[in-house]
């Protein structure tokens, strides 16, 4: 059973920023929030990991506020090849990731 | 430097069939996975490796599939007999050695099953 709840799907404009959020209510003191990306005929791929406050990198910035119960992935300026699906995951390194049905992001044009 | 390999990337089989996957992880990855994507679902985990161990092999239906990883590197996934709902996308990962699920995997691009 997952963990964590997130949209089903969003749709966006290039161009966009897009925010995607997700709850984690149960997260544990230990746990790291870590967010993948699935293109179609791919195995997803880390994008992103943090632990509290704000984590940015070269593709994306991850949001996560004081009581970690959330946490929200922003893509800035999306294009069309940022069209996938995108799975937050919490977990600590102890216990497996768990996947859930992730976020289906349709980017057009 | 070459990521996670693994073949066949499409393989279609009668019912009762047996049928193998291999996987061939990151150089120095000690850790091994092998998941199970059916379609509009994430990756379910079916066994973890340390290296030629298997430390978590609950989720893996032990009457039809089995696996191995004979000298901690390379490993096979095989399913015997193969029913219609396994048909699916076979996934591996892999990341670096330690007693933990390291949180960064790195997977193939998957298998995809499909069981007449």
């Amino acid at each position: 059973l997952a963990k964590t709840t997130q949209p089903i799907s969003m749709d966006s404009y290039e161009g966009q920023e897009v925010n995607i959020t997700c709850s984690h209510n149960n997260i544990a003191t230990n746990d790291y929030i870590t967010w993948y990306q699935q293109f179609p005929s791919q195995g997803p791929r880390f994008i992103i990991q943090g632990y509290k406050t704000k984590v940015t990198n070269e593709v994306a910035s991850l949001f996560i506020p004081a009581d970690r119960k959330s946490s929200t992935l922003s893509l800035p300026r999306v294009s069309l090849s940022d069209t996938a699906v995108y799975y937050c995951l919490v977990g600590s390194g102890n216990t497996p990731l768990v996947f859930g049905k992730g976020t289906r992001l349709s980017v057009i044009a | 430097e070459a990521g996670v390999v693994q073949s066949p990337r499409y393989k279609i089989i009668e019912k009762k069939q047996p049928v193998a996957f291999w996987c061939n992880p990151i150089s120095g990855h000690n850790t091994l996975y092998w998941y199970r994507q059916n379609l509009g679902q994430g990756p379910e985990l079916l066994i973890r490796y340390e290296n030629e161990e298997a430390v978590d092999d609950s989720q893996l239906p032990k009457d039809r599939f089995s696996a191995e990883r004979l000298k901690g590197v390379d490993s096979t996934l095989k399913i015997q007999p193969a029913e219609l709902g396994d048909s699916a996308v076979y996934l591996c990962a892999s990341s670096p050695g330690g007693a933990l699920y390291y949180n960064e995997q790195f997977f193939g691009p998957g298998t995809r099953l499909t069981v007449l």
